[in-house]
């Protein structure tokens, strides 16, 4: 299975944008990019996904580049809700049923 | 609508007894997933099931059993409980099957601690 390279954590200011950078080198060409975030004490929740084309939503933008080995979610002014830890996951259109998850990013905003 | 509601949220166990998570999903999802989060370890797929009926191991599968007799409901049983399986556990549950543009929809947790 192709895997994703996050950095373990990373700092941001309040209503600035931030930049969640994401490697899957090994992508093949059926896998979807998928961004989720937790929230402390919470589950997991759905952020985007994109194939091949930039993407937006009223969360976030996802930036994939031209060879698909990088991707990058764009929050576009950051709040302080916005603390938590970010997992960006390869889901393919092959049935890839067991879908993990790695370490993600910890995004702190701070005030 | 609910989403996906786990119960209990909180449990506490004795080393060697045995419990079971309940997970409900109102969406008529047809997948569905446990996973365990454990400090500094990410996310990490217990069983899935792909329909009623139907169950599959994950990455640690070991010391787990799962059910889903129902299409609605996942459940996740511990035979006999170690400390090791002090954990959260979240269930999820996705619509599709073969997409890449599956997303899945998760539940609150359940934290367990064995003693």
């Amino acid at each position: 299975d192709a895997k994703t390279t996050q950095p373990n954590s990373m700092e941001s200011n309040e209503e600035e944008p931030v930049h969640l950078p994401c490697n899957h080198s090994t992508i093949s060409g059926t896998d979807y990019i998928h961004w989720y975030r937790q929230l402390p004490s919470q589950g997991p929740e759905y952020v985007i996904h994109g194939l091949t084309s930039n993407v937006n939503n009223r969360m976030a933008s996802l930036a994939i580049a031209e060879d698909r080995k990088s991707s990058t979610l764009i929050l576009h002014r950051a709040t302080l809700r916005d603390a938590a830890v970010y997992y960006c996951i390869l889901i393919s259109n092959f049935g890839n049923e067991k879908l993990t998850f790695g370490t993600g990013t910890r995004l702190t905003i701070i005030p | 609508n609910a989403g996906v509601t786990q119960t209990p949220k909180f449990r506490v166990l004795k080393t060697g007894q045995s419990m079971t998570l309940l997970c409900a999903q109102d969406m008529n999802h047809e997948y569905m997933y446990w996973y365990r989060q454990d400090p500094g370890m990410g996310l990490r797929l217990i069983h899935y099931s792909v329909g009623e009926g139907t169950t599959a191991k994950g990455e640690v599968p070991d010391g787990y059993n799962v059910s889903r007799l129902k299409k609605q409901n996942f459940l996740l049983g511990l035979e006999s409980a170690a400390p090791s399986q002090t954990s959260v556990y979240f269930c999820a549950s996705s619509r599709e099957f073969g997409s890449g543009a599956n997303v899945l929809t998760f539940g609150a947790g359940s934290r367990l601690t064995v003693l």
